[in-house]
């Protein structure tokens, strides 16, 4: 079974830019989540979706991040206007049942 | 608040060493308890979980973690650790069906 695909794998932008992460959950599975992972630190859930609906955004800091999944299967991740402190690795992760999460291999953005 | 902690930032050890890392978590209620593995270059894979039962859980690789609800412990170990072990190992806890809290990792060299 194919994994947890995630796009691009490395991102270097300068602060106040945008930039977008994607997300391509396994096939079939209803949950998908989106993590910060700061150097250093383990990963923090920023967002959590059933099909497309939102569960949990408590901790997305909705002033500069969006996120959305569309048809419930393919999910986007974006940043506006971004800042130093958003340096760190974006998982996405899906599961059929909530309690296992299969992760993907992240995305590394670094802000200049 | 949930929260998880990892007794240890970093452990070096030689390789047939045994392992120990200690993992606390903070919530009341019923858990489901998780270690994560992610090595070098590689994305977070699932060691071993636990959700009730048998408080000894068995994972991949030899891996085995034992919950001791009195102590709200979940610690890994391992009876002879190899090279290929060398990674970053994170703990994590969710009240079924809700986020998943992680620890902060704890990082395993292993000298062969």
């Amino acid at each position: 079974e194919a994994g947890v695909a995630q796009s691009p794998r490395y991102k270097i932008i300068e602060k106040r830019q945008s930039v977008a992460f994607w997300c391509n959950p396994i096939s079939g599975h209803a949950t998908l989540y989106w993590y910060q992972q700061i150097l250093g630190q383990g990963p923090k859930l920023l967002i959590q979706f059933q099909n497309n609906g939102v569960v949990d955004d408590s901790q997305l800091p909705k002033d500069r991040f969006s996120a959305e999944r569309l048809k419930g299967v393919d999910s986007t991740l974006k940043i506006q206007p971004a800042k130093l402190e958003d340096s760190a690795v974006y998982l996405c992760a899906s599961s059929l049942v909530s309690n296992e999460q299969y992760f993907g291999p992240g995305t590394r953005l670094t802000v200049t | 608040a949930q929260s998880v902690s990892q007794h240890n930032h970093h452990v070096i050890l030689s390789e047939a060493a045994s392992l120990e890392l200690g993992c606390n978590y903070s919530y009341g209620g019923t858990v489901n308890l998780f270690w994560y593995v992610q090595y070098p270059g590689q994305h977070l894979q699932l060691l071993l979980k636990y959700f009730s039962g048998d408080p000894l859980v068995k994972g991949i690789k030899g891996f085995e973690a034992e919950f001791i609800k009195s102590k709200f412990s979940f610690n890994l170990r391992k009876p002879s650790v190899q090279w290929s072990d060398t990674a970053e190992y994170f703990c994590a806890v969710n009240n079924q069906g809700g986020k998943l809290i992680f620890g902060q990792g704890t990082e395993l060299s292993v000298k062969p």
